[in-house]
């Protein structure tokens, strides 16, 4: 009954290949992030969707491409991985169209990504 | 931009001392505030937020933080740290209305038994 999902946990690939990490929520929120963070631990936002739809896109390379098949998840695909995407990213959501205390945002466990 | 800074990067502390971890954040309008824990290997939880009314709220774990407007700040606090409080905090804020939610760099936080 886990609220926020990501797969795979782990993994590590090589430079230029393209991986995907999957994200799902369980929730009934209607909004979705993706998160980075690097190896100083700071965390930015890269990507919000909103009922599929993309609203904050956030200066991230081209290779980075967010998918949204339903509210309930929110996958990034990465072509063309480089060493400086090694990471953690973690999945976020929340349901602000009510406001207040729906803007608490709940995170999944995280992506550790290594790229050699 | 707005920003937010938490000026502790590393703090050491030994068992049942009081716990202050600063945060303040740069924007003139109605922001929501958070603070997030994150333990060894897992995953952010809020410990707690503010939206509007009571300055000083109260979270899990024992800790609270208080919003002070004229200051932009909302710290941290914790009367007697346990072990088990080692963790990474991470201060959060979001304009009013918006959901992109801006994280501070952290502060890593170790508490020797």
């Amino acid at each position: 009954d886990t609220a926020v999902s990501q797969t795979p946990k782990y993994l590590v690939t090589q430079m230029g290949n393209d991986k995907s990490i999957k994200c799902e929520q369980n929730l009934g929120h209607d909004t979705m992030y993706w998160y980075k963070q690097d190896s100083k631990k700071f965390l930015k936002i890269m990507f919000s969707y909103n009922n599929k739809e993309l609203i904050i896109n956030e200066t991230v390379p081209n290779r980075f491409s967010p998918k949204s098949p339903d509210k309930a998840h929110l996958n990034l695909h990465i072509n063309s991985l480089e060493l400086g995407d090694s990471a953690v990213y973690f999945c976020a959501s929340t349901h602000p169209s009510s406001g207040g205390a729906e803007e608490t945002q709940y995170f999944g466990p995280g992506t550790r990504l290594l790229v050699l | 931009a707005q920003s937010v800074s938490q000026h502790n990067h590393h703090v050491i502390l030994s068992e049942a001392a009081s716990l202050e971890l600063g945060c303040n954040y740069s924007y003139g309008g109605t922001v929501n505030l958070f603070w997030y824990v994150q333990y060894p290997g897992q995953h952010l939880q809020l410990l707690l937020k503010y939206f509007s009314g009571d300055p000083l709220v109260k979270g899990i774990k024992g800790f609270e933080a208080e919003f002070i407007k004229s200051k932009f700040s909302f710290n941290l606090r914790k009367p007697s740290v346990q072990w088990s409080d080692t963790a990474e905090y991470f201060c959060a804020v979001t304009i009013a209305g918006f959901q992109k939610l801006v994280f501070g760099t952290g502060t890593r936080l170790l508490v020797s038994p």
